[in-house]
């Protein structure tokens, strides 16, 4: 089963608005970490959060986490064309598999 | 190197034909996984290695999928006998430890006709 849910599967803001994008996951994580893909590209780690951190701060990032709501939020601020992109949050189990799981990606449209 | 270097950058097979896919990791991570991305959506994982080991290979499709990380070499992820569903980009990534930030490469887009 997936792992990581993310909410919005898509989301079209115009350009200065800030975009907030969730993840719901299912087992507990020793961290969660925000990826950003570009069309047809690689991956772009965005930031890793770890399970006793609430909140994190990155430029115009905003990250959140509820360990008892098994979510995360990503919150990017004054929002601008160059960040549409795919987004993905992936989460290393404490238990089981020690690999990235990834869920489905949000994809966000900034309209100039 | 700085970056997770993939090769080639794209690769078509007819059915049936084997692929070859390489990776060589940022020096000094110790570990190499490999995800198979289908029509942008979701990231599978197949395998994952701690220096020249397997750690996880929880997502491999054993039958076909093989994978090595062998020292001094690119790591590499062959399938044998490819089939249409194999079409997929296939990423790479390393990391130091398995609960840090991963890098991930440009990824090699696998057609299979």
């Amino acid at each position: 089963s997936q792992q990581g849910e993310e909410d919005p599967q898509a989301l079209s803001i115009q350009e200065g608005e800030n975009a907030t994008m969730n993840c719901s996951y299912k087992t507990s994580i020793n961290n969660l970490q925000w990826y950003r893909q570009n069309s047809g590209r690689g991956l772009v780690h965005l930031i890793l959060i770890r399970s006793n951190e609430r909140e994190k701060h990155s430029g115009r990032l905003r990250v959140t986490l509820d360990t008892s709501k098994k979510s995360s939020s990503l919150l990017i601020t004054a929002s601008r064309a160059a960040d549409t992109a795919s987004y993905f949050c992936a989460t290393v189990p404490i238990q089981g598999a020690q690999k990235l799981v990834f869920g489905q990606g949000t994809r966000l449209t900034i309209n100039p | 190197g700085e970056e997770v270097a993939q090769t080639p950058k794209h690769l078509v097979r007819g059915e049936g034909q084997k692929a070859k896919l390489y990776c060589a990791p940022i020096k000094g991570h110790s570990y190499v996984f490999w995800y198979q991305q289908v029509l942008k959506n979701e990231f599978k994982f197949l395998i994952s290695f701690q220096n020249e080991n397997v750690f996880d290979e929880t997502g491999m499709p054993k039958e076909r999928f093989s994978a090595k990380c062998l020292p001094n070499s690119p790591c590499s992820l062959e399938i044998q006998a490819t089939k249409l569903e194999d079409s997929a980009v296939y990423f790479c990534a390393s990391s130091m430890t398995v609960n840090t930030e991963a890098f991930f490469g440009q990824g090699t887009r696998l057609t299979v006709v």
